[in-house]
């Protein structure tokens, strides 16, 4: 039974255009949601996560959105860049450790 | 700042053999995790430890040992290696979990 389900593989859009990647989870014990980016051959790298008492967290070109009734988050990239083409996970923090989704890749055309 | 160390980043092993995977971070972090991801998958979590002297199980434990005498290093011992355990292996660390974790380079293992 996967916890934290990411159900699109890949995602590609046009640079400068909005990026939306999307997150579904089941446990609502759950406290803290966060999304990471890996290049190949790297480990993974957080880069912003939010409380499961808030709804919007944003910093710099990322905003993660939390919809605790749909249990559903979202990572809002805006401008895409080229740079930002990689693999993302997003991961679901409770009981002192994370439980990650499979990944979606994003390409980001010039 | 180093982060958090893995040794080695890349290992062939033999059926049967053995051998201990190195982890060490340079934060001062309590929390610490060992994952491994299979081609196409996400991250899947074998053991991790809330401080010096606690370990648990993860998800995905059989075949694995781990040890955490100090702050600092966290080592995964695979015994009797089988061709199922090749994989990544990423260590991490986080000051708390909701914090983020920093993950090491990876190893990246095959067991023939």
């Amino acid at each position: 039974d996967q916890q934290v389900k990411q159900n699109s593989p890949s995602l590609s859009v046009q640079e400068g255009r909005i990026s939306i990647l999307n997150c579904d989870y089941t446990n609502s014990m759950f406290d803290y949601f966060l999304w990471y980016k890996k290049y190949p051959a790297e480990g993974p790298t957080f880069l912003i996560s939010i409380s499961s008492i808030k709804d919007k967290n944003e910093d710099g070109r990322f905003t993660v959105f939390l919809n605790k009734s749909a249990k559903h988050l979202s990572l809002h990239i805006v401008p895409s860049q080229p740079g930002d083409s990689a693999v993302y996970f997003c991961a679901a923090s409770g009981a002192g450790k994370s439980t990650f989704g499979d990944g979606t890749t994003l390409t980001v055309k010039p | 700042n180093a982060g958090v160390t893995q040794t080695p980043k890349f290992r062939i092993l033999k059926i049967g053999q053995s051998m201990t995977l190195q982890c060490t971070q340079d934060m001062n972090h309590n929390y610490m995790y060992w994952y491994r991801q299979d081609p196409g998958m996400g991250l899947k979590l074998i053991y991790y430890s809330v401080g010096a002297g606690i370990t648990d199980k993860g998800e995905v434990p059989n075949g694995y040992n781990v040890s955490r005498s100090t702050t600092e290093d966290f080592p995964l011992r695979l015994e009797l290696a089988a061709p199922s355990q090749t994989s990544v292996y990423f260590c991490a660390s986080s000051l708390w979990p909701g914090n983020g974790y920093t993950f090491g380079s990876g190893t990246r293992l095959t067991v023939v």
